[in-house]
C-alpha cells in the first residue's frame, strides 16, 4: 500500500504564499492526488485533486511534475483563517475505495 | 445543493452501551464511507456503502456495522462500547465513478465513552 509523506508542520505569515509538498514515491497509474482541509472537530473539505501537471482553483494550486512522484499544494496569500491541518491522499485500493489519511501537516499562520 | 449532514452532533454513553449514528448524503451521490478519527490522529476508513450494501471495509471489528437506505443516508452502529471508541465520527459521501470520486465529509458527531 503506498503511503504519502510530508511535512509535520509548518509555520508562516499573513500574506505570504505557503507551498507544501508531499510525496507518493508509489502511487500508481490511475491513483489522483487530493488534498484536503481540516479545521478542529470539524469533517476534512476538499480543497483540489488533480492527476498531472497543474491544476489551479479559487482556493488553491497543485503542482504535480511528469514522475508523479511528488505534488505541492500552494496556498496564495494565507491568512489566519488558513490555520489548520492540510492532507495529501493518494486515491488508493480502488477495491475499497477507501481514502488513506496520513498525519497531515499542521500549517500555523501567524499575524 | 445540500451538503452532507450528520447526526447528533455530540453524544455521551457509557461503556457496554449500543449508539447509533446518522449520515444524509449530498444530493446527488450514491456511495457513503465512514471514518473513525482519535484525537490528534488523520481519520481511519470504517466502511463504505454503496447501493445499499458494505463494499469495503477497514480495520474495525464486527461490532461495527451499517446501513445505507434507498435514499442513500446511512447509519453507523457500534455495540458494546469501549473507551476507545471515543472519536469524532465523520460521513463522507460521493458519486461512484469508474475511477476517481471525490469523497464530501460532514461536520461529524463526537463520541465520548465513559
Amino acid at each position: 500500500l503506498a503511503k504519502t509523506t510530508q511535512p509535520i508542520s509548518m509555520d508562516s505569515y499573513e500574506g505570504q504564499e505557503v507551498n507544501i509538498t508531499c510525496s507518493h514515491n508509489n502511487i500508481a497509474t490511475n491513483d489522483y492526488i487530493t488534498w484536503y482541509q481540516q479545521f478542529p472537530s470539524q469533517g476534512p473539505r476538499f480543497i483540489i485533486q488533480g492527476y498531472k501537471t497543474k491544476v489551479t482553483n479559487e482556493v488553491a494550486s497543485l503542482f504535480i511534475p511528469a514522475d508523479r512522484k511528488s505534488s505541492t499544494l500552494s496556498l496564495p496569500r494565507v491568512s489566519l483563517s488558513d490555520t489548520a491541518v492540510y492532507y495529501c491522499l493518494v486515491y488508493l485500493d480502488t477495491g475499497r475505495r477507501a481514502l488513506t489519511f496520513g498525519s497531515g501537516t499542521r500549517l500555523q499562520v501567524q499575524p | 445543493e445540500t451538503g452532507v449532514t450528520q447526526s447528533p452532533t455530540h453524544l455521551i454513553k457509557t461503556r457496554g452501551q449500543q449508539v447509533t449514528l446518522r449520515c444524509s448524503s449530498q444530493s446527488g451521490h450514491n456511495t457513503v464511507s465512514w471514518y473513525q478519527q482519535a484525537l490528534g490522529q488523520g481519520p481511519q476508513f470504517i466502511f463504505q456503502y454503496y447501493r445499499e450494501e458494505e463494499n469495503g471495509r477497514g480495520n474495525f471489528p464486527p461490532r461495527f456495522s451499517g446501513l445505507q437506505f434507498p435514499n442513500y443516508s446511512s447509519e453507523l452502529n457500534v455495540n458494546a462500547l469501549e473507551l476507545d471508541d471515543s472519536a469524532l465520527y465523520l460521513c463522507a459521501s460521493s458519486f461512484r465513478a469508474e475511477s476517481q470520486e471525490t469523497q464530501y465529509f460532514g461536520p461529524g458527531t463526537r463520541l465520548l465513552v465513559l
